[in-house]
């Protein structure tokens, strides 16, 4: 049972440069989303998507785009990356309802 | 808007301590309440959960009473573990919300001295 799985675990890319997070779920759930994690300030939701084809803005979007073509994949895209998006990124997904949420194991992006 | 403010760490520990972590939260309407752990590495994992008021959470020890009238959801432990050693987040979600998001406290990282 694998749950939800993040592709990479770490990257480190220059500014400008563009990258996919790939995120995977295999629970069949519904909604899908992405995090940042920066020390001090929490978990932050960039994006979110309440089902195949659909994405949402989160708190903080700007600089990234999402999609969600198959149910079970939701992927992150940087198209240029800069150093204030070096973060560790977290996917996560749940069922209808206020379940809570299985996370992935966490991306840590570096930009130089 | 919605929000969570849980005490600010480090909290720092022996073993077989009390442990109690302060979360107050607020919210519009009725929320669900989580704790979540986040051990070294790793990504969150759900702790417990109360989901209307005067519910208490509990799982591997840890208890959370949901208080409506003092809007808390105090995470509590009666001996504490080296294993414990992480960092909890306090969360809630707002059950008219769209796509049961999740709102996060900044986190409280917790460390056990054997």
């Amino acid at each position: 049972n694998a749950g939800v799985t993040q592709t990479p675990k770490f990257r480190v890319l220059k500014t400008g440069q563009s990258m996919t997070l790939l995120c995977a779920q295999d629970m069949n759930h519904e909604y899908m989303y992405w995090y940042r994690q920066d020390p001090g300030m929490g978990l932050r939701l960039i994006h979110y998507s309440v089902g195949e084809g659909t994405t949402a803005k989160g708190e903080v979007p700007d600089g990234y785009n999402v999609s969600r073509l198959k149910k079970q994949n939701f992927l992150l895209g940087l198209e240029s990356a800069a150093p204030s998006q070096t973060s560790v990124y977290f996917c996560a997904s749940s069922r209808q309802g206020n379940y809570g949420y299985t996370f992935g194991s966490g991306t840590r992006l570096t930009v130089v | 808007g919605n929000s969570v403010t849980q005490m600010e760490g480090p909290v720092t520990l022996s073993e077989e301590a009390f442990l109690t972590i302060n979360c107050t939260y607020t919210a519009t309407g009725y929320p669900s309440l989580f704790w979540y752990v986040q051990y070294p590495g790793e990504g969150l994992q759900l702790l417990l959960k109360a989901t209307k008021a005067d519910d208490k959470g509990s799982n591997k020890g840890f208890e959370a009473t949901y208080r409506k009238e003092t809007t808390s959801f105090h995470l509590e432990k009666g001996s504490v573990q080296v294993s414990d050693s992480a960092v909890y987040f306090c969360a809630l979600s707002d059950k008219g919300s769209s796509a049961s998001k999740i709102i996060f406290g900044s986190g409280t990282r917790l460390s056990i001295r054997p």
